[in-house]
């Protein structure tokens, strides 16, 4: 399964904004604009932070925002705080012929 | 409050079979789409199957790697979601995550905590 492309790690400090690029083709991240992410603490389920690209569900703080251009989507948090620290994966909907979702690799971020 | 509880992971031999059960409370499986997402140790997420409502016919969906060997079901009086594995291979090997997906959306919204399996000889 060909997973999206994610970076494999990002930083930043405390208060700090950072950005993590999901990257997909034309028959994912391109063709819909269903892309959600969600964050994984160790040990932990995922947690829904964003979806159709943008959308943030109730409950969920509002420095986490989404954005999409082309092939590519981007997870924005601003403020960084300790708690933040976590695993980041993207996903979206797909016409690929053998499978409906398709998850990026995910993305740790080390609050410094 | 929504919950989902997985049951049913443990160690099985290649080849062998298992069958994981995912109890829900707060909604109704029958009128929700659920499914399956798997982590393999240290990696990342990968879907794994999807069951729609009965209202939109019940359709079934499958990851190419499962398909023929996976079977996901719902038992509408429990309110359980299930996902009978047959052939499992060593790389079936992961946590598998029950999710529900929204009606009218392409996105999970909420997940289990997660039931181990383990192929292993």
């Amino acid at each position: 399964q060909s997973a999206l492309t994610q970076p494999a790690s990002v930083s930043g400090s405390p208060g700090q904004s950072i950005t993590i690029s999901c990257t997909g083709t034309s028959d994912d991240v391109g063709a819909y604009n269903y892309v959600s992410w969600y964050q994984q603490h160790p040990g932990k389920a995922p947690k829904l932070l964003i979806y159709d690209v943008d959308n943030r569900p109730s409950g969920v703080s509002n420095r986490f925002s989404g954005s999409k251009s082309g092939n590519t989507a981007s997870l924005t948090i601003s403020g960084l705080q300790a708690e933040d620290e976590a695993d980041y994966y993207c996903s979206s909907y797909t016409r690929h012929l053998n499978f409906d979702w398709v998850f990026g690799g995910g993305t740790k971020l080390t609050v410094l | 409050e929504v919950q989902l509880v997985e049951s049913g992971g443990m160690l099985v031999q290649p080849g062998g079979s298992l069958r994981l059960s995912c109890a829900a409370s707060g909604f109704n499986v029958t009128t929700s789409y659920m499914g399956w997402v798997r982590q393999a140790p240290g990696k990342g997420l990968e879907w794994v199957s999807v069951i729609y409502s009965a209202a939109t016919g019940g359709n079934t969906f499958y990851v190419d790697s499962v398909r023929g060997r996976f079977t996901i079901s719902r038992h509408n009086s429990k309110n359980t979601l299930y996902l009978e594995m047959n052939s499992l291979r060593l790389e079936d090997t992961a946590v598998y995550f029950c999710v529900r997906k929204v009606v009218l959306g392409y996105y999970f919204d909420y997940w289990g905590q997660g039931s181990l399996v383990t192929v292993s000889s």
